[in-house]
């Protein structure tokens, strides 16, 4: 069973940037969510995706942005780069039909930079 | 709103000892409750889980948690304490029937020799 891949693993921006990172969900997962984790801080929800549309909102701007594929996986959008947008960017795939209950499998992460 | 308490952001053990972890919730509903441990430049591991049925939930390295409705607390404790058991560890609640968590601002745990 293959879990969550993300990528870049790495990257650096400046200011006023866009940037996409993707993700592919675990093996027979059809919900992805996305979550923002700053330094010294707890992940914080942004947004999730289930069937390809948009679940459920954390408090982000519009200029975060997300898709979700027909084969479940996705991207997360953000224009507009601001320093505050410096982060691990956390990706989780979850099935309501896998018999794990509201649980989420997380990627390693993506590590955003802003300049 | 739901939200999540960590007392103490940095907790240290000797090898040996009881680790204790707190976490406090707020919800107007009995949540899903979660452990997860993240070590250095990785992602998220789940620990272990409170849906429904037996309050004391047993979790993977030999970690364990014991869902309080009454203290709306879901402590993590380790009897023995291990130098692979230092890493960060968040707390995390949500609403059943949804995937979106609130997390804790996490407990960085320090094993000392």
């Amino acid at each position: 069973e293959t879990g969550v891949t993300q990528s870049p693993t790495h990257l650096i921006k400046t200011r006023g940037q866009q940037v996409t990172l993707r993700c592919s969900s675990q093996s027979g997962h059809n919900t992805v969510s996305w979550y923002q984790q700053a330094l010294g801080q707890g992940p914080q929800f942004i947004f999730q995706y289930y069937r390809e549309e948009e679940n459920g909102r954390g408090n982000f701007p519009p200029r975060f942005s997300g898709l979700q594929f027909p084969n479940y996986s996705s991207e997360l959008n953000v224009n507009a780069l601001e320093l505050d947008d410096s982060a691990l960017y956390l990706c989780a795939s979850s099935s309501g039909t896998s018999g794990t209950v509201g649980e989420l499998f997380f990627g390693e992460g993506s590590r955003l930079t802003v300049l | 709103a739901q939200s999540v308490t960590q007392l103490g952001s940095h907790v240290s053990v000797s090898e040996g000892a009881l680790v204790l972890l707190r976490c406090n919730y707020s919800s107007s509903v009995p949540p899903y409750l979660f452990w997860y441990v993240q070590y250095p430049n990785q992602g998220l591991q789940l620990l272990l889980k409170y849906t429904t049925g037996a309050t004391l939930v047993k979790g993977i390295n030999g970690f364990e948690a014991e869902f309080k409705k009454s203290e709306t607390s879901f402590h993590l404790t380790k009897p023995s304490a291990h130098m692979s058991d230092a890493a960060e560890y968040f707390c995390a609640v949500s609403d059943r029937g949804t995937y979106k968590y609130i997390f804790g601002t996490g407990t960085r745990l320090k094993v000392l020799a």
